[in-house]
């Protein structure tokens, strides 16, 4: 499959723990963030989302944090498995009524056996 | 399967040319969204439509232009390629403007 993002910044666990990745994101305005996962050669998949009048939100095995003082997103995963293995892109929209969503970099989660 | 149906999957051509990126939202998705990811780049918002209108607009070139069919289906044509154009384009497709979008698989675009 092709490979998104050559050099992204990595994140290794082992299988097993837990891992948290982490976004800056860039406008204090926005008010709704998604985190995406993409494996190799597919399309990115929704994970989980917050707004902004929320802090915490949890799914299944992933949390996601959100910390309007300092513009900060994270998402946990919880006793990651090698199907986390992925690029992890966070997203904020700048627009109330549309989604015209502004993507982070993302990050390589490498799951280690 | 998101449910998003991008055609072609791969598409090869000369710099120049004019090409047609064709996207079928999920079945009662009213939006479609259209994103460009490049190797070393991330995701960038190119345009997205509700219901046959224009709705947002993002880093789209002047080259590019983007519609929605009354059946809902939607086309990104790519005019006078260069091979900085070479990416993997995504649509996305959701039922309402703010809510989350499921993607298609992308159209791989090589322009040589």
């Amino acid at each position: 499959g092709e490979s998104v993002g050559l050099h992204l910044p990595t994140l290794s666990v082992q299988e097993g723990d837990n891992s948290i990745i982490n976004c800056a994101y860039s406008n204090s305005a926005s008010d709704y963030f998604i985190w995406y996962k993409q494996e190799s050669g597919k399309g990115p998949q929704f994970i989980i989302d917050i707004r902004s009048n929320m802090d915490k939100r949890q799914g299944q095995r992933v949390t996601v944090l959100l910390n309007k003082t300092v513009k900060h997103l994270s998402l946990q995963i919880a006793a990651t498995q090698p199907g986390d293995s992925a690029v992890y892109f966070c997203a904020e929209t700048l627009d109330n009524y549309g989604q015209n969503f502004v993507f982070g970099p993302g990050t390589r989660l490498s799951v280690l056996p | 399967d998101s449910g998003v149906t991008q055609t072609p999957k791969h598409l090869i051509t000369a710099t120049g040319q004019r090409v047609t990126l064709r996207c079928s939202p999920r079945s009662g998705d009213l939006s479609v969204y259209w994103y460009q990811q490049s190797l070393d780049q991330g995701l960038q918002f190119l345009i997205q439509y509700y219901n046959g209108e224009e709705r947002a607009k993002g880093n789209i070139l002047e080259r590019f232009s983007a519609q929605q069919f009354p059946d809902l289906h939607s086309e990104l044509n790519l005019s006078s390629l260069e091979l900085g154009d070479s990416a993997l384009y995504f649509c996305a497709s959701s039922v309402g403007p703010d809510r989350d979008a499921f993607f298609g698989q992308g159209t791989r675009l090589t322009v040589v």
